[in-house]
């Protein structure tokens, strides 16, 4: 057990909805990732924050945005959701968001997109 | 630009054989970070090592062994006497320091196949 917990598990929604996956990072972890793992993209970065505030966007949509709450847990919203963004989404925490820590992951959250 | 290529796709092998996952990377930096995750079949990815740029000696854990060489950019990964339970796929990453964001770069992955 990672001690990243997300919510929820899987998702099953239809194109152009609009959904909401919830992250809670380590206790004591200050910094949340987001990143999205596809079968023709691999993982890939989406955005991270930092004790609320957006440090860094990675290959992540319009139609995508994310926030980190002041208890630290973030929040990655889609919407107008086309069926290619079905992919497991990943949130994952780190104490301080320094390059040299190790990133520990939650369990993702499948979306499924009909 | 940053780049990890993990050339391996998929691995077979029978239990008790010795296994290497290659790894190769591409930075400018002179600072940055390897790392290794497995992603078993249950979905989760698990944080396994991290080793900094500066140093380069091996580390072994257990059946797991990893050896970094600067000179050939490359940061493989072994498994002893491979179980079952390696099954997994496993992940290459990199970060590099002095990053406004400190994203990991990972590979494509390699699917490892231990039969009984």
């Amino acid at each position: 057990d990672s001690g990243v917990t997300q919510t929820p598990k899987h998702l099953i929604t239809a194109t152009g909805q609009r959904v909401t996956l919830r992250c809670s990072p380590r206790s004591g972890d200050l910094s949340v990732y987001w990143y999205q793992q596809s079968l023709d993209q691999g993982l890939q970065f989406l955005i991270q924050y930092y004790n609320g505030e957006e440090r860094a966007k990675g290959n992540i949509l319009e139609r995508f945005s994310a926030q980190q709450f002041p208890d630290l847990h973030s929040e990655l919203n889609l919407s107008s959701l086309e069926l290619g963004d079905s992919a497991l989404y990943f949130c994952a925490s780190s104490p301080s968001g320094y390059s040299n820590q190790p990133q520990h992951f939650g369990d993702g959250t499948r979306l499924s997109i009909l | 630009a940053q780049k990890v290529t993990q050339a391996q796709t998929e691995i077979s092998v029978v239990e008790k054989e010795d296994v290497t996952l290659d790894c190769v990377y591409e930075t400018r930096d002179t600072t940055y970070y390897l790392f290794w995750y497995k992603q078993p079949p249950s979905g989760e990815l698990v944080f396994l090592i991290r080793r900094n740029s500066f140093d380069e000696q091996n580390e072994i854990s257990g059946r797991y062994s990893w050896n970094f060489q600067k000179s050939t950019s490359s940061f493989n990964f072994t498994i002893t006497a491979s179980q079952v339970v390696d099954s997994a796929v496993y992940f290459c990453a990199l970060s590099e320091r002095d990053q406004a964001g400190t994203a990991l770069i990972f590979g494509k992955g390699t699917t490892l196949s231990v039969s009984s």
